[in-house]
């Protein structure tokens, strides 16, 4: 258990609907991160906030948004879904924004999200 | 851009065999190099790291070696079990930066 928790485990919707994953980092984490693994595209970093700033971009769709509250849990927020959107979406989480000597990213178990 | 390239899986052993799955990357300036394990249902743990050329991580039986010079940082394992059997992802973190930029994953299955 990596002390990241996602929220749901499953998802299924449909396409054109709006949907909202969660992530509790671990206790004193404030970075948080999210990641879309799929088939074709392999896991791919969407975005990253720290301690409530977004702090860094990734291959992240403009229809997609993330946040992070002052509890330091996160949301990113899924809109207009297609078919293509059906992924695992990870949270991970880490004590410092990194650079050297780098911090360990903890994941969380995922959220599968399918469209139909 | 950053990048990283793994041998295509599935990669099938008897248990006590040696494992290597390769990894290279592409990468700007002196990143930090990772392997990541998935077990069936789960997220990602991270099995070993090293942070400079020539340092060798290692962990549970693990390890690989950081090398600069053929941009590479293959995994080993002298003895797999069966409980080894996962999906092992390279990746890399460029100084500076906190995102992880992965290679598209090997599928280590172990058979008794």
């Amino acid at each position: 258990d990596s002390g990241v928790t996602q929220t749901p485990k499953h998802l299924i919707t449909a396409t054109g609907q709006r949907v909202t994953l969660r992530c509790s980092p671990r206790s004193g984490d404030l970075s948080v991160y999210w990641y879309q693994q799929s088939l074709d595209q392999g896991l791919q970093f969407l975005i990253q906030y720290y301690n409530g700033e977004e702090r860094a971009k990734g291959n992240i769709l403009e229809r997609f948004s993330a946040q992070q509250f002052p509890d330091l849990h996160s949301e990113l927020n899924l809109s207009s879904l297609e078919l293509g959107d059906s992924a695992l979406y990870f949270c991970a989480s880490s004590s410092r924004t990194g650079g050297y000597g780098t911090d360990t990213q903890y994941f969380g178990p995922g959220t599968r999200l399918t469209v139909l | 851009g950053n990048s990283v390239t793994q041998m295509e899986g599935p990669v099938t052993l008897s248990e006590e065999a040696f494992l290597t799955i390769n990894c290279t990357y592409t990468a700007t300036g002196y990143p930090s190099l990772f392997w990541y394990v998935q077990y069936p249902g789960e997220g990602l743990q991270l099995l070993l790291k090293a942070t400079k050329a020539d340092d060798k991580g290692s962990n549970k039986g693990f390890e690989a070696t950081y090398r600069k010079e053929t941009t590479s940082f293959h995994l080993e394992k002298g003895s797999v079990q069966v409980s080894d059997s996962a999906v092992y992802f390279c990746a890399l973190m460029n100084s500076g930066y906190s995102t992880l930029t992965f290679g598209k994953g090997t599928m280590l299955l172990v058979s008794p």
